[in-house]
């Protein structure tokens, strides 16, 4: 149980166009989602916090109107990279949170590697 | 949250027992240790977490001092598929963490 998917597993798009993301918990009501952003060699960086209803809180640095992120039903969100450019090309997590299975357990999906041209 | 320190890297056989250390001298008295790890290009999988007893589980075991300022990951018989990097965090149980990660540790089993 406690599966989270990402959709697409990789995408390639040209720079200027944008590119959405989905992060979804298929066995389980996520409450929180957590979207990371990892480049090569690094650690997984926190991007931003979302609950199901409310907007999403950000981390320093991270731009809000380039990074838009729904998080609209309790297993289902989406991370929008807008006006991509080849600096946004990453590796890019979601993870979610519940109360079930395993309380307060964070549930991490397999991944989306982002190209831009 | 408190923070981790971990060795950058570390290497060992196959078969033989992988050891990894994670200090976390200023873990508060409710928070608890959890261990992931990050396979190439793959999300971070869950291992295992405790609060002050030593666990087991099918993956792996964890052991942390009785003042609980550092513990220890091991796995007992490491297999190349276990070549990753693994991620010590101390968190509290509720909802309100938010997650953060060091650098870890990248392990590299070798035949």
């Amino acid at each position: 149980g406690a599966v989270v998917s990402q959709h697409p597993s990789w995408v390639i798009c040209k720079s200027g166009t944008s590119v959405k993301i989905e992060c979804r918990s298929l066995d389980f009501q996520a409450t929180t989602m957590f979207w990371y952003r990892q480049f090569p060699k690094q650690s997984l960086m926190l991007m931003a916090t979302s609950n199901e209803g409310s907007k999403a809180t950000y981390e320093q640095g991270v731009e809000k109107d380039k990074f838009l992120i729904n998080h609209a039903s309790l297993t289902l969100s989406t991370l929008t990279v807008t006006s991509a450019h080849p600096e946004d090309s990453s590796f890019y997590i979601c993870s979610a949170m519940g109360p079930t299975p395993r309380t307060y357990e964070q549930y991490f999906g397999p991944g989306t590697r982002l190209t831009v041209t | 949250d408190a923070k981790t320190t971990q060795p950058p890297s570390m290497d060992c056989a196959e078969g033989r027992a992988a050891n990894l250390p994670c200090n976390h001298s200023t873990i508060s008295g409710n928070e608890y240790v959890y261990w992931y790890r990050q396979i190439h290009s793959q999300g971070p999988q869950y291992i295992i977490h405790g609060l002050k007893n030593n666990e087991t589980n099918e993956m792996a075991s964890l052991i942390i001092t009785e003042d609980r300022k550092s513990s220890t990951l091991i796995l007992p018989h490491a297999t190349l598929r276990d070549t990753a990097v693994y991620y010590c965090i101390v968190r509290d149980g509720g909802g309100s963490y938010i997650p953060t990660f060091g650098r870890g540790t990248s392990l590299i089993v070798h035949p």
